[in-house]
């Protein structure tokens, strides 16, 4: 059983740019979320998914942010016209209902 | 809205001691979950152990035990005979794990050396 996957690894960006992450749940999970963490702090949450319904999303999540979960499967966060403030590491995370809740690897973000 | 306080932002411990992480949290809720994940320098989060508020016995893994106070909504982390890859960073974290309530919430987070 492989874990949650994520993609890109590392990006690094210019202010202004839009980008584009896509997690890859655990395959029979039907719960997805992201995350937001910033240098030595706990991750907050962004929003999650139940198959393709997208149940609840956080104030943080302006409206520059939007997730995807199109067919229930993976997810994609997009963030459009990039800030410096945008720079952290974005964690996906997936469970079976409500189960545990198991993380990738992330993706940190740069934006310079 | 619940918050999870972790007080301590770093511990050090000698390799093959016990040491114990500290965690407070604050519902008005019943039930709930409560989880310790780690995140060593790699920066994976990696599930440590889980307690269901519903639960009076303390949850425990291999060498990784808490203590859960309900009462006093405390909910400590021990880890005993630590080792050199027991080095990461802790983060408490609470959940209702409802349909409509499902997110984790995190503490800061405390980060342990463990020195050979």
């Amino acid at each position: 059983d492989t874990g949650v996957s994520q993609d890109p690894r590392h990006k690094i960006t210019k202010r202004g740019q839009n980008v584009t992450f896509r997690c890859d749940p655990i395959s029979e999970h039907n719960r997805l979320y992201w995350y937001r963490q910033t240098l030595g702090q706990g991750p907050e949450f962004l929003t999650y998914f139940q198959n393709e319904a997208q149940l609840e999303k956080s104030r943080l999540l302006s409206d520059r942010f939007s997730a995807e979960r199109p067919k229930g499967s993976f997810s994609t966060l997009e963030i459009q016209r990039t800030e410096q403030g945008d720079s952290a590491m974005y964690l996906c995370a997936s469970s079976f209902l409500g189960e545990t809740q198991y993380f990738g690897p992330g993706t940190r973000l740069l934006v310079l | 809205a619940q918050t999870v306080t972790q007080s301590q932002p770093e511990m050090s411990v000698q390799e093959a001691e016990t040491v114990t992480l500290s965690c407070t949290y604050d519902t008005s809720e019943n039930n709930y979950y409560l989880f310790w994940y780690k995140q060593p320098p790699s920066r994976q989060m990696i599930l440590v152990i889980r307690q269901e508020a519903y639960k009076q016995q303390n949850a425990t893994e291999n060498r990784f035990s808490v203590n859960f106070q309900k009462a006093a909504k405390s909910f400590s982390l021990k880890i005993s005979d630590s080792q050199l890859g027991d080095t990461a960073m802790y983060f408490c974290a609470f959940t209702y794990n409802t349909g409509a309530n499902s997110k984790l919430t995190f503490g800061k987070g405390i980060t342990l050396s463990v020195r050979p």
